[in-house]
């Protein structure tokens, strides 16, 4: 099955700074997910990006899927953006393989 | 539209019972997938259902059963419960399975 990296596992930023999430993969994919998942469990769709790049508001998204890897950009970060960012690549319909994700912490 | 919802949030049980958790998709969606999140194993797929048919299977003992009626509506059961099955239960749906998938909140599984 496909094998999952995402990297850094951890971060910590100060309000208001930049980061980059990144995520790299094994096989060739048919699509791929970013995903947030808040305190309580919920995992919050964030970009459907199984090729190019998205924005939506401070939050960025870019996938190379020839070269196995899709880069999630976060700018002016904020409190609430602090939780686990999952990447999640799918080659089977229906089936995600889910990295380790990165955990972000933003202090005020 | 209603998002993806799960029944019940919370569910306490004993080992060697026997448990269902169900997962209402999104309305038009016919895929369904589910997941267990541990913080041992992370999130792992367990199967995904479309039109009522099982098309994929995680790696999971046969303890662990799904099905889908005609709604699209899904069930999951596990059956003689062990410590490990403790676990975040969450389903997703998607309108093909190749698409966007939506997650529900999740069904809090603890084996004591």
């Amino acid at each position: 099955g496909i094998q999952v990296e995402q990297s850094p596992p951890d971060l910590i930023l100060q309000e208001g700074a930049n980061s980059t999430l990144r995520c790299n993969f094994s096989d060739s994919v048919n699509n791929l997910q970013w995903f947030h998942q808040n305190p309580w469990g919920q995992l919050i769709n964030l970009f459907y990006i199984p090729s190019g790049t998205k924005q939506n508001g401070r939050l960025s998204a870019t996938t190379v899927a020839t070269e196995r890897y899709s880069l999630l950009y976060i700018s002016s970060s904020q409190t609430t953006d602090s939780g686990v960012y999952f990447c999640a690549p799918r080659a089977n319909a229906g089936k995600s393989t889910f990295g380790d994700g990165t955990t972000l912490t933003v202090k005020p | 539209k209603a998002g993806v919802t799960q029944t019940p949030r919370y569910l306490i049980k004993t080992r060697g019972q026997q448990v269902t958790l169900s997962c209402s998709p999104i309305s038009g969606h016919r895929s369904v997938s589910w997941y267990q999140q541990t913080p041992g194993q992370g999130l792992q797929f367990l199967f995904e259902y479309f039109s009522e048919t099982q098309r994929n299977k995680g790696n999971f003992p046969g303890r662990f059963s799904g099905r889908q009626f005609s709604n699209s509506r899904s069930e999951m059961n596990v059956s003689t419960l062990e410590l490990g099955d403790s676990a975040l239960y969450l389903c997703a749906s998607s309108f093909q399975g190749s698409d966007t998938q939506y997650f529900g909140p999740g069904t809090r599984l603890t084996v004591l």
